[in-house]
């Protein structure tokens, strides 16, 4: 079965100070992965995916096969990085399932 | 249209009550998916769709449940005999759908309370 794991559902960290937010997953074949974004009053947006391979707002995620992991970094956290954030995977079959989210709140 | 579009945005229902909810993509749009999202949870897969074709109902809490894309563009959620387990926000997205352009464009979402 297919899973997307959060272990943390608050993250609490200093402006400036780096950010990590974890996320495993469960699945058999090749998933691809995203990051997806909720900040206050507004609608969940992708941040970055793995595919990519790109930095969107300082933001990074690596992709380790071995650790089932694609935990999702920044060196130097920013007030406006506080949100909900959601790690999401998607199966052969196009079927996109979402982890339990991380609200990340930076603290000035 | 510009977004995803979802209507009501709020829904109150006595239990026992049927409600639908409607869901606009973005045209050209061939994937569409329904989330429950429950307070303080993660969205949730209900169901979704290439074009009119309903790949994957796994989601659906009960046989209560019920979703169409007649046409393989706007979509619909009916939810029959409404519980009170059934309070959340139902989130539509959309995408393009083929290898590479699976990015979920989300609606705003239909914020359902169950008296």
């Amino acid at each position: 079965a297919q899973r997307v794991t959060q272990p943390e559902k608050l993250l609490s960290v200093f402006k400036g100070a780096p950010v990590e937010l974890k996320c495993n997953y469960s699945y058999s074949g090749s998933p691809e992965l995203f990051w997806y974004v909720q900040y206050s009053r507004q609608r969940l947006q992708l941040l970055l995916r793995h595919i990519s391979r790109e930095s969107i707002k300082g933001f990074t995620a690596d992709l380790n096969k071995g650790e089932t992991s694609f935990h999702l970094k920044k060196p130097f956290a920013q007030e406006e990085d506080s949100a909900m954030y959601y790690c999401a995977l998607m199966n052969r079959d196009d079927k996109i399932i979402f982890g339990k989210g991380t609200r990340l709140h930076i603290l000035p | 249209g510009a977004g995803v579009s979802q209507s009501p945005r709020y829904k109150v229902a006595k239990r026992g009550q049927d409600v639908a909810l409607r869901c606009d993509p973005i045209s050209g749009h061939v994937s569409l998916f329904w989330y429950q999202q429950a307070l303080g949870q993660g969205p949730e897969f209900l169901t979704y769709f290439q074009n009119e074709a309903q790949l994957d109902k796994s989601g659906l809490p009960s046989d209560r449940f019920f979703a169409e894309r007649p046409e393989g563009s706007v979509s619909t959620l009916k939810i029959q005999r409404t519980q009170q387990e059934d309070s959340a926000v139902y989130l539509c997205a959309s995408s393009l759908g083929h290898s590479g352009a699976n990015v979920l464009t989300f609606g705003a979402g239909s914020r359902l309370t169950v008296l």
